[in-house]
């Protein structure tokens, strides 16, 4: 049973820190792991995707890891602002019971303080 | 904005109603996907179209027809809608069809309810 879970649930940091936010799932029978935005109101915005094969993505400020012998992706966000103030989102990509899925976690609110 | 946009946001009806749901992508992606979220948060895709050609329909009852009038949109039609049926219904698209391991842009979501 795939099982996504992230960690914080929330945070909140001074504009300027890098930062970490982390995600782990139970079952390493991915396709991909996937990072995503959401802002209040709209939708999913994706941001990072890691195939299995590979171990990080880069894009901008962005850089997303993925160790899927041990369950882990992290997203690091450096140099922070304001307009990164959203819910981010991890989703793993699998088959579950013969049927493609997105599973995701809860999100981490993350709340960058100018 | 570039993006993926769904009509309506939010959507109550009566069982035994026919109801439409509409996504628009202004990406210029080629392919489409409907995704039904489930009670433990799961996305379940539903379909996928690829030049709006059906490529993928996921064991999803008869009474729900995509239809795609060209590859910027990809709308749902469920007929005799059923308890069951309400959901949160997520569309998506990608650049091309690339089966899972590709990039998806999402849109808003549907919550459909049904009474």
């Amino acid at each position: 049973k795939q099982e996504v879970t992230q960690i914080p649930a929330a945070l909140s940091v001074p504009e300027g820190e890098n930062l970490v936010l982390n995600c782990s799932f139970t079952d390493s029978a991915i396709y991909n792991l996937q990072w995503f935005r959401q802002d209040p109101g709209k939708g999913l915005t994706s941001l990072l995707l890691i195939q299995s094969s590979q171990r990080e993505q880069t894009s901008g400020r962005l850089n997303a890891s993925l160790d899927k012998s041990s369950g882990r992706s992290t997203l690091y966000i450096a140099a922070s602002q304001p307009g990164d103030s959203a819910t981010y989102l991890c989703a793993v990509r699998t088959i579950i019971q013969g049927a493609q899925k997105l599973v995701f976690g809860q999100g981490t609110r993350l709340t960058i303080n100018p | 904005d570039t993006a993926v946009s769904q009509t309506p946001k939010y959507l109550v009806t009566q069982m035994g109603n026919d109801k439409s749901i509409k996504c628009e992508q202004n990406l210029g992606h080629d392919t489409m996907y409907w995704y039904k979220q489930d009670s433990k948060k799961f996305l379940k895709i539903m379909f996928s179209y690829n030049n709006k050609e059906l490529i993928i329909n996921e064991t999803v009852p008869n009474r729900f027809s995509p239809k795609s009038p060209d590859k910027a949109h990809l709308n749902l039609h469920i007929n005799s809608l059923e308890l069951g049926d309400s959901a949160v219904y997520f569309c998506a698209s990608s650049p091309v069809y690339s089966g899972p391991f590709g990039t998806q842009y999402f849109g808003p979501g549907t919550r459909l309810t049904v009474l």
